[in-house]
């Protein structure tokens, strides 16, 4: 079955970038998301990229997707203390259904 | 205000209790999904519903059930709760389109 991994946790000073890695295997694949939850609370959408894509900026957000090594990156510009959450990558899958599969989520901590 | 609401908060259970997890969502999405969040493990899904009046199992359904009367109810059902079943669950609900999902609070079980 599909399966989305990623590192547990991640470390960094305020004001470095933050990059936060993610491996996949279903190669049909359509959408890749990037989710954040912050303590607390529900998972919220941060961005997504079309998997024709290899790149996708959103101010401080930048996306890379590399289909061949089916892996995900999501990288921080200028992390700042409310940046510090858990991030989840996901992918949309060619099931029967709607099927999105999580990986375990990295927990960003951000250090000022 | 638009979007998913799920109750109770959290929950403290005995064993062998019958317990039912609300959510409702008023963004007239097709399709719901209940997912149960462990740590190390992320969002694992347990039932989905494509649209009203169909469910589906997910990758963990065994002890839950669910109905989907109509389009903004997605009650889970725990029969015969186990400790095993302590965790936090999530319900969503998503478009077509980019699928992307839009998560309730959460509610925080606990079974003793």
């Amino acid at each position: 079955g599909e399966d989305v991994e990623q590192s547990l946790f991640l470390s960094v000073r305020e004001g470095d970038s933050s990059v936060i890695n993610c491996t996949y295997t279903d190669s049909s694949s359509t959408y890749l998301y990037w989710y954040k939850q912050e303590p607390g609370a529900g998972l919220q959408l941060l961005t997504y990229i079309f998997s024709n894509m290899d790149m996708k900026q959103d101010q401080r957000l930048t996306v890379l997707l590399n289909k061949k090594d089916k892996h995900l990156s999501l990288r921080i510009a200028d992390t700042q203390t409310g940046d510090s959450a858990i991030y989840f990558c996901a992918e949309l899958g060619s099931g029967g259904y709607q099927k999105v599969t999580f990986g375990t989520g990295t927990k960003l901590q951000v250090i000022p | 205000i638009a979007g998913i609401t799920q109750a109770p908060t959290s929950q403290i259970l005995a064993a062998g209790r019958r317990m039912t997890l609300r959510c409702t969502q008023d963004m007239r999405h097709n399709a719901m999904y209940w997912y149960r969040q462990d740590l190390g493990l992320g969002l694992r899904l347990i039932h989905y519903s494509n649209t009203a009046g169909t469910t589906g199992k997910g990758e963990v359904p065994d002890g839950y059930s669910v109905s989907r009367a109509n389009t903004d109810d997605f009650p889970l059902t725990l029969a015969s709760a186990v400790p095993s079943q302590t965790s936090v669950y999530f319900c969503a609900s998503s478009e077509q389109g980019n699928n992307e999902q839009f998560f309730g609070p959460g509610t925080r079980l606990t079974v003793l």
